[in-house]
């Protein structure tokens, strides 16, 4: 079956401007995260949903940062107000149900973003 | 908090055996190790679970030792093909759902 899809593949934009970034998760999958990742570094947590509730917001940056999710289904980030820091690959993963067990995590290609 | 991987790099010649590490200051109800290479995402290698339970593919060889909060990943016999960035995932008992990612593990295996 189709993995976890992600969209654009890179985006470019001014320093100021917003940006949404775009996640389909594996059909099935209730868990989606999504991380950070700096060039040559780990990947930085920023925020999980169960179904369309985010029981943990802790990762998000700062206020210009948030994120949505219809149903179990697709997730939106939005990062406000860009600016360069926020430059990195934003990637998203899904998995089966988090609440009880650990399951594997599936990653899309990631959202290369560049704030100029 | 995020988890400390060791070592930072390793370089190996196709055959030769290494050991990643991965070490947390908090209670952990699990630990998933990933590769990625390249520009690549990363992909699933394994999850150890407290009490226990492993889940991944047959060929990678991990340990969990649940008083130390402390995994490690095994690289037998390595090939070409493990080459990549190496990142450990920690779930706490306290964060259900959210894993902590290490710094990663560069490994370069040459032939």
């Amino acid at each position: 079956g189709a993995g976890v899809s992600q969209s654009p593949s890179n985006k470019v934009t001014e320093k100021g401007k917003d940006v949404e970034l775009r996640c389909d998760p594996i059909s099935g999958h209730t868990a989606l995260y999504w991380y950070r990742q700096r060039l040559g570094q780990g990947l930085e947590f920023l925020i999980y949903f169960q179904g369309n509730s985010a029981p943990d917001k802790s990762g998000l940056p700062s206020d210009r940062f948030s994120a949505e999710r219809t149903g179990e289904s697709v997730s939106t980030l939005t990062i406000q107000r860009t600016q360069q820091e926020d430059s990195a690959v934003y990637l998203c993963a899904s998995s089966l149900v988090s609440g009880t067990s650990s399951y594997e995590q599936y990653f899309g290609p990631g959202t290369r973003l560049t704030v100029t | 908090q995020q988890p400390v991987q060791s070592p930072q790099a390793v370089i190996l010649r196709e055959g030769e055996d290494a050991v990643i590490n991965c070490s947390s200051s908090k209670a952990l109800y699990s630990v998933h190790w990933y590769r990625q290479k390249h520009g690549e995402a990363p992909v699933f290698l394994m999850i150890l679970l407290k009490g226990g339970e492993q889940k991944g593919h047959e060929k990678i060889s991990a340990s969990f030792n649940e008083k130390k909060q402390q995994s490690s990943l095994y690289l037998t016999a390595s090939q070409l093909s493990y080459s990549g960035t190496y990142f450990c995932g920690t779930q706490s008992t306290d964060s259900w759902g959210k894993l902590q990612f290490g710094a990663g593990t560069q490994v370069v295996v040459t032939p």
